[in-house]
């Protein structure tokens, strides 16, 4: 298994630009979710989607959009970049939110809006 | 919204040593569950240990174990005969039994001197 992949691992985008981070997992996880990570900061959850076609707002989902038409893949878009969206992008997937539950990690995008 | 709080941004320990990483949050609910993940320098978090609220006995895995004080909102990782592999950003989360969101710490940036 590949576990979650997630792709570019880096980009630079100018202000205004729009892009598509790709995630996806092998694992046939029904839940996904997006986190951004500040420097100095904590994870926060943008999006995150319980099963295809299924997706919800985290913490902090303006300037993004999701989509969730495969169990397997769960990209984040970002229209119209902001320097306030350079961050460290993680994609997570997990089987179910029972005791038994673990969010298994992609290596994360690191993105730079200038 | 639930937060959590890792007071301490840097720590620091001797190989073969002990150290004890803190973490509080704050909620009203009685069922959820906590974690530690470990963030190495490859940056892809990693589950360390869990703790599931309604069990009283503390959760250990190998070298690290949790001391979970419920009534106080106390959540915090002993790392035992510390290791140079174990040098990362340590965050601790929370994830209420009703809810699909976690909620992550700032992180502990753990380094270990030889």
């Amino acid at each position: 298994n590949a576990g979650v992949t997630q792709t570019p691992k880096f980009r630079i985008l100018k202000i205004g630009q729009s892009m598509t981070l790709q995630c996806a997992q092998d694992m046939n996880h029904n839940y996904m979710y997006w986190y951004r990570q500040d420097p100095g900061m904590g994870l926060k959850l943008i999006y995150y989607s319980v099963g295809a076609g299924i997706t919800d707002k985290g913490e902090v989902p303006n300037g993004y959009n999701v989509s969730r038409s495969t169990t397997e893949d769960f990209p984040l878009r970002l229209e119209l970049a902001a320097p306030s969206q350079t961050s460290v992008y993680f994609c997570a997937s997990s089987y179910s939110r029972g005791p038994g539950e673990t969010q298994y990690f992609g290596p994360g995008t690191r993105l730079t809006v200038l | 919204a639930q937060t959590v709080t890792q007071s301490q941004p840097e720590m620091s320990v001797q190989e073969a040593e002990t150290v004890t990483l803190s973490c509080t949050y704050d909620t009203s609910e009685s069922d959820y569950y906590l974690f530690w993940y470990k963030q190495p320098p490859s940056r892809q978090m990693i589950l360390v240990i869990r703790q599931e609220a309604y069990k009283q006995q503390n959760a250990t895995e190998n070298r690290f174990s949790v001391n979970f004080q419920k009534a106080a909102k106390s959540f915090s990782l002993k790392i035992s005969d510390s290791q140079l592999g174990d040098a990362a950003m340590y965050f601790c989360a929370y994830r209420s039994f009703n809810e699909d969101q976690f909620y992550f710490g700032t992180g502990t940036s753990l380094t270990v001197i030889p």
